[in-house]
């Protein structure tokens, strides 16, 4: 069974440009959570999507926007980028959401530039 | 704004010796707590999934506890291994509007010598 797939791993933009990161989650699970990781930080929770509906979001400024496709793929955007959005970003999956588990992509190392 | 606070930040032990972590979270709407191991340039691995108080649960030489009335969880390693080195993470998973998010700690960092 794979796992969740994130694209793509390393990226590296100037300041100013947008940037999309895509994650394929577990085949048939229909929650996917965004989460970003700086240094010495906390994973902090961006936003979660189910169904392709945005469930929650983060404390994130509206540069940062994602969305779900009906195949449970999602994709995250950051526009207008900041020094400080160098980070790691992790995208999880699961069924349903809620207690059960969230299993983690390898990430994608974004950096700003 | 939920603080999981995560003790101690690093850990250096001897291979064969056993140890122990600790996960600190809010006592008030607990919904679930969720243990992570996760090794340099891999994905977070799920260890555990615990909801109710008392909970003890057990994968090979790693276990976990939980207390949600007073809003700690303990990892323990057991006669651990160089293969343990990792960052353990735990996450706190609150009831109603914020159900979909975890609050994670900063992790706790385990180097184990051989």
């Amino acid at each position: 069974k794979a796992g969740v797939t994130q694209t793509p791993r390393y990226l590296i933009k100037t300041r100013g440009q947008q940037v999309t990161l895509s994650c394929s989650p577990i085949s048939g699970h229909r929650s996917v959570s965004w989460y970003q990781q700086t240094p010495g930080q906390g994973l902090q929770f961006l936003f979660e999507y189910f169904s392709e509906t945005q469930r929650n979001k983060g404390n994130f400024p509206g540069r940062f926007s994602g969305r779900q496709f009906s195949n449970s793929r999602s994709e995250m955007n950051v526009s207008t980028l900041e020094l400080g959005d160098s980070a790691l970003y992790l995208c999880a999956s699961s069924f349903m959401g809620g207690a059960q588990e969230a299993f983690f992509g390898q990430g994608t190392r974004l950096t700003v530039v | 704004i939920l603080n999981v606070e995560q003790s101690p930040q690093s850990l250096h032990v001897q291979e064969g010796d056993s140890t122990n972590f600790t996960c600190s979270f809010p006592s008030s709407n607990f919904y679930a707590l969720h243990w992570y191991r996760w090794e340099t340039a891999k994905s977070p691995e799920a260890l555990f999934v615990m909801t109710l108080n008392g909970d003890e649960k057990k994968k090979g030489r790693i276990s976990a506890t939980l207390n949600t009335k007073e809003g700690y969880s303990y990892l323990y390693i057991k006669g651990s291994q160089p293969e343990d080195s990792a960052t353990y993470l735990c996450a706190h998973r609150g009831r109603g509007s914020t159900l979909g998010r975890l609050y994670f700690g900063r992790g706790t960092q385990l180097t184990v010598w051989p």
